[in-house]
């Protein structure tokens, strides 16, 4: 079993700040993709960035990047020079297989992280 | 383009009506997903469709009965549904489900009142 664990129900910054979103997770597979997307209160959900297991340099995207320590199984999401327009919640999530010698994988949420960006 | 997009946005209906939710991609997708997300929680996957075959089907109730005519589209349909059904179903696809690292893109999701 897999489990995506983020501490920070809610989290707040100044605009213009960078904040840091945790994300740790659990999993026995070598292979495995991690994940960070943003749902606005309007529901839709925006997929931000992208980690592989095996990647040896964290990813960026922009204002985002994610601080990946395999060792420790932490995928923590950088937001830089926050904007009010990043006040959202924020989902951390990995794929996994979801069966045993199956090919198939699905997305794996954690509970997620409600940030609000002040003014 | 990215965009999956999703009909209606919001739905109400009675507890012994049939709806369907409709989905369409054309980014040449061959895997789309079904979400179920209540109110403050995360989304929880309900089906897979992967080159247009029921591909993961997270028991569901059957009250509940996807469908997939063809690559681009992706129906939703339910039936006879109970109040705690009420929910933001959301619908996403990905090139393929046959891997971990690819990308989900997500709709904007259609609001379910069940009364």
């Amino acid at each position: 079993a897999q489990k995506i664990t983020q501490t920070q129900p809610g989290m707040f910054v100044q605009e213009k700040e960078a904040v840091t979103l945790d994300c740790t997770y659990d999993t026995s597979d070598q292979s495995y993709g991690l994940f960070w997307y943003k749902q606005p209160s309007s529901g839709e959900m925006i997929f931000l960035i992208y980690q592989g297991s095996y990647d040896e340099q964290n990813a960026t995207e922009g204002r985002y990047s994610l601080n990946f320590q395999k060792a420790r199984k932490s995928a923590n999401l950088v937001i830089s020079a926050s904007q009010l327009g990043d006040s959202a919640m924020y989902f951390c999530a990995m794929r996994e297989g979801w069966n045993s010698g199956g090919s198939n994988y699905k997305l794996t949420f954690g509970k997620g992280t409600l940030l609000t960006v002040n003014p | 383009d990215t965009e999956v997009t999703q009909t209606p946005k919001h739905l109400v209906m009675g507890m012994t009506n049939k709806k369907s939710l409709k989905c369409e991609q054309h980014m040449g997708h061959r895997a789309m997903y079904w979400y179920k997300q209540k109110a403050k929680k995360p989304p929880e996957l309900m089906f897979v469709y992967s080159y247009e075959k029921l591909s993961i089907n997270e028991s569901v109730p059957s009250r509940f009965s996807p469908e997939c005519p063809n690559s681009s589209l992706l129906n939703l349909h339910l039936h006879a549904l109970q109040p705690e059904d009420s929910a933001l179903y959301l619908c996403a696809s990905s090139h393929s489900s046959y891997g971990e690292f690819y990308e989900q893109y997500f709709g904007p999701g259609t609001r379910l009142t069940v009364t």
